[in-house]
């Protein structure tokens, strides 16, 4: 079956790190671009990251420039996002997503930022 | 950064209904655009992809029009498990950028 699975997520402190994972099954990975959305609570949608299939360009939302970190391991099928200098407002549903138009999506892992 | 002016915000409609919702972009995105259907507490399904490409599995009654700047998505009848809030999505480069939602109630 074709799918993405997130996990990862939960409650960390203002100032924390947590580092989101992403399953990749039932296509072939190393050959699409993938990416991160948020959600915050009864929000819209917020791109977050982006990373080329070979790992040799990464994007970022300004919004997390300088905190988040994409990476992949295609050997493992898999997409990570370190999130250090966590925030309130980083507080969000996280979704990993397949290629340049967002043709698939995971279920999502829920990110909470609080004291 | 591209803005996308996503309209309107939510509408009313009945079963059967036809329904339009537009996407405007700042700039010129040539054909970039996807569009998505949200259900609560559930992932985005991507509906359209290139403006007007339907993927397998998505029923006919969705459909995607435009170019450049002003795009459309318009459910031919609306059923009852088509209630759900749409968002548009330009991926013409980088930062790519969603549109702000519409939310279809009855």
């Amino acid at each position: 079956e074709v799918q993405l699975v997130e996990s990862g997520g939960g409650l960390v402190k203002p100032g924390g790190s947590l580092r989101l994972s992403c399953a990749a099954s039932g296509f072939t990975f190393n050959t699409y671009i993938m990416n991160w959305v948020r959600q915050a609570p009864g929000k819209g949608l917020e791109w977050v990251s982006s990373i080329t299939s070979t790992s040799s360009l990464t994007y970022y939302a300004a919004s997390v420039q300088g905190r988040f970190t994409i990476s992949r391991d295609n050997a493992n099928n898999s997409l990570y996002l370190q999130m250090d200098s966590l925030r309130a407002e980083d507080t969000a549903v996280y979704f990993c997503a397949r290629d340049r138009n967002f043709g698939l999506w995971g279920q999502g892992t829920l990110v909470t930022v609080s004291s | 950064d591209i803005q996308m002016t996503q309209s309107p915000s939510s509408l009313s409609a009945s079963v059967g209904d036809r329904v339009t919702i537009t996407c405007r972009a700042s700039q010129f995105i040539r054909n970039d655009l996807s569009w998505y259907q949200q259900k609560p507490g559930k992932a985005p399904k991507r509906l359209i992809y290139s403006a007007s490409s339907l993927p397998s599995g998505v029923p006919s009654r969705f459909s995607g029009s435009g170019s450049g700047t002003e795009f459309t998505l318009t459910i031919s009848s609306l059923q009852p498990e088509d209630f759900a809030t749409y968002y548009c999505l330009e991926y013409s480069g980088y930062p790519p950028t969603f549109g702000q939602g519409t939310k279809v109630e009855i």
